[in-house]
């Protein structure tokens, strides 16, 4: 399976956006790139996913560059809620759908 | 909707003693899977099911690790015999169907074998 890579922390300011970064430079044509994230004491919560354009939900938006090595994932205006960890995953096109999660970000919010 | 429901949300046993960790998955929903987080190692998946059917239980750490799912509205993860290193917060989630994008994890189950 490929792998991603990703920073093991960020800061960011209340009511900016963040932007965190995820490699995966042996992604394959059939792989989806998944995002979740963890809040304390919860299990994880789907974010987003695509598979060549970028996307936009009401959580966030994914940016992945055109040869899909790497992609980034936007939280506009964060809040104290977004602290959480948050893990960038590959999935392939009719898979299982069975997740293999990495170390992920740990976000920090500060107000 | 109550999402997914696993039961207990803690349990403390004793070394030795068999466990049972359950799991009520989102109704509808053909897919689950079970997940164990620990410090060490992260979050794992442990196995996963497809309309009742396990159809990979490689994550399975050992013999001592079995799960069921006797109906589409419930499944069980034992262990039997318990040791102090299956310590760790167990996930249960279920999506819609095969390769669905989006996973629905419960609160989990803290388990501490002493």
């Amino acid at each position: 399976d490929a792998k991603t890579t990703q920073p093991n922390s960020m800061e960011s300011n209340e009511e900016e956006p963040v932007h965190l970064p995820c490699n995966h430079s042996t992604i394959s044509g059939t792989d989806y790139i998944h995002w979740y994230r963890q809040l304390p004491s919860q299990g994880p919560e789907y974010v987003i996913h695509g598979l060549t354009s970028n996307v936009n939900n009401r959580m966030a938006s994914l940016a992945i560059a055109e040869d899909r090595k790497s992609s980034t994932l936007i939280l506009h205006r964060a809040t104290l809620r977004d602290a959480a960890v948050y893990y960038c995953i590959l999935i392939v096109t009719d898979s299982w759908g069975k997740l293999q999660f990495g170390a992920g970000t740990q976000v920090v919010v500060t107000p | 909707d109550a999402g997914v429901i696993q039961s207990p949300r803690h349990e403390v046993t004793e070394m030795g003693q068999e466990v049972t960790l359950r799991c009520k998955p989102i109704s509808g929903h053909n897919s689950l899977f079970w997940y164990r987080q620990t410090m060490m190692r992260g979050l794992e998946l442990l196995i996963y099911f497809n309309n009742n059917v396990p159809i990979d239980d490689s994550g399975m750490p050992e013999d001592r690790f079995s799960a069921k799912m006797p109906n589409a509205s419930f499944s069980t993860l034992k262990i039997q015999p318990s040791e102090p290193r299956d310590s760790a917060v167990y996930f249960c989630a279920s999506s819609p169907e095969r390769g669905a994008p989006e996973q629905f994890f419960g609160p989990g189950t803290r388990l501490t074998v002493l």
